[in-house]
């Protein structure tokens, strides 16, 4: 059965940095495109990144390109999130989500709450 | 304010049918069947109940139908049950600089 477990989340300064991990399991993690997906307490669904399989092509939304990165380890089957210069409106659930090749966001992890506050 | 357009609220006895739209525009919606919609329970993650307009994933009822008309795609839920009582999010491809878009949500409430 496939699982993505994500992890990292707390709480941080505004300016600061912080870094989600999602570890995934029970399918061939290189095959397939990732994505990032956050959603703010008590709101709606925001797409926040991409990642090809093999890392060659990553994609941002307007709103974090410029303070987020996300990257990938294949031979540790885990996708990352380093996000830097962080803002109160970051503030969200994170979500890791394993493509569906059909434009959709297929199969999520259970998510990790980053909370942005002084 | 989220870029595709839903409805707040929708409510259904069971039994009814009931449908949730979804209006973007001519970059998202309307130009690509790249539509998916979304069931999320309270502190859950969203589950995909539809893709590319009116594809169900394998193990979603049939009860769930998708359809789209121009820059307006619509979800459909059929012989409404307790369990479906569910917030819906719509979502699309664009052709904008952020590639993917979503709705603001819809919460249903089964009567």
């Amino acid at each position: 059965e496939m699982q993505l477990v994500e992890s990292g989340g707390g709480v941080v300064h505004p300016g600061g940095s912080r870094r989600l991990s999602c570890a995934a399991s029970g399918f061939t993690f290189s095959n397939y495109w990732m994505h990032w997906v956050r959603q703010p307490p008590g709101k709606g669904l925001e797409w926040v990144s991409r990642i090809k399989g093999d890392a060659s092509h990553v994609i941002y939304a307007d709103s974090v390109r410029g303070r987020f990165t996300i990257s990938r380890d294949n031979a540790k089957n885990t996708l990352y999130l380093q996000m830097n210069s962080l803002r109160v409106e970051d503030t969200a659930v994170y979500y890791c989500i394993r493509d569906g090749d059909r434009y959709d966001f297929r199969n999520w992890g259970q998510g990790t709450l980053v909370i942005v506050s002084s | 304010q989220s870029a595709l357009t839903q409805p707040a609220s929708v409510s259904g006895s069971p039994g009814q049918s009931i449908t949730i739209s979804c209006t973007g525009t001519s970059s998202d919606v309307g130009a690509y069947d790249h539509v998916s919609w979304y069931q999320q329970y309270p502190g859950k993650a969203p589950k995909l109940v539809i893709c590319e307009v009116s594809e169900r994933p394998s193990g979603v009822s049939n009860r769930f139908s998708g359809s789209k008309s121009g820059n307006t795609a619509s979800l459909t839920i059929s012989g409404l049950q307790a369990e479906d009582e569910a917030d819906y999010y719509c979502s699309s491809y664009t052709s904008t600089s952020t590639l993917w878009v979503f709705g603001g949500g819809t919460k249903l409430t089964v009567l």
